[in-house]
């Protein structure tokens, strides 16, 4: 299973954007990446899912290199309610698919 | 997305009872789910993958006599902690892996249970 790296924290300001880095350098071809946000007492959210390029949605875009080797998650105009901790995983396409979870990143934005 | 629930969200219990945390995925059916624990400010922590129909697969360190997991349905997965001690306090956290578009999967999290152990 590949491993992630991500900062341990990041601060921001409301109404900024925010771009969180992830580096999957042993990431293999079956491997897709998964980005997920932690509030304190609460299970994981998923946010958003891809494979290569750049995928986007209502909350965020993910975007990926041709080398896969990082994923770059990007928060527009984040509010005081986007400080959580927020995990990149890399998961196998396959019947073994399980997800481990790295350190994650804790975001704090401020007013 | 899909839509993955816990019961209870909370449970005190004694020492030496045994305390059934349940999983359910409300709007798919899942043939795999996972269980996780987190301690506070901590990282989740993977214990084991339940398949419907066959026994769970326990990760390195976790025991299985300890931590009961039964998977009898597509949309229900059972965590048990036997004999429970104060140690076992912590957070238990349940996923289900939903398939899309016959190939395309993603992990959807229950909301967790708080266990307490006195």
């Amino acid at each position: 299973l590949a491993k992630t790296t991500q900062p341990i924290s990041m601060d921001s300001y409301e109404g900024q954007e925010v771009n969180i880095t992830c580096s999957h350098n042993n990431i293999a071809t079956n491997d897709y990446i998964t980005w997920y946000q932690q509030f304190p007492s609460q299970g994981p959210r998923f946010i958003i899912q891809g494979y290569k390029t750049k995928v986007t949605n209502e909350v965020a875009s993910l975007f990926i290199p041709a080398d896969r080797k990082s994923s770059t998650l990007s928060l527009p105009r984040v509010s005081l309610s986007d400080t959580a901790v927020y995990y990149c995983l890399v998961g196998l396409m396959d019947s073994s698919y399980k997800l481990i979870f790295g350190s994650g990143t804790r975001l704090l934005v401020r007013p | 997305g899909a839509v993955v629930s816990q019961h209870p969200s909370r449970v005190i219990c004694k020492s030496g009872t045994s305390v059934k945390i349940e999983c359910r995925s409300l709007d798919f059916q899942a043939t795999t789910m996972f269980w996780y624990r987190q301690f506070p400010k901590k990282s989740l922590m993977l214990m084991a993958t339940s398949n419907e129909g066959s026994k769970a697969t326990y990760e390195q360190g976790v025991e299985k006599d300890k931590f009961l997991i039964n998977h009898a349905s597509l949309t229900l997965s059972t965590l048990t902690v036997t004999s429970a001690h104060p140690e076992d306090s912590s957070f238990y956290i349940c996923s289900a892996r939903e398939f899309r578009d016959g190939w395309q999967e993603t992990q959807y999290f229950g909301p967790g249970t708080r266990l307490l152990v006195l």
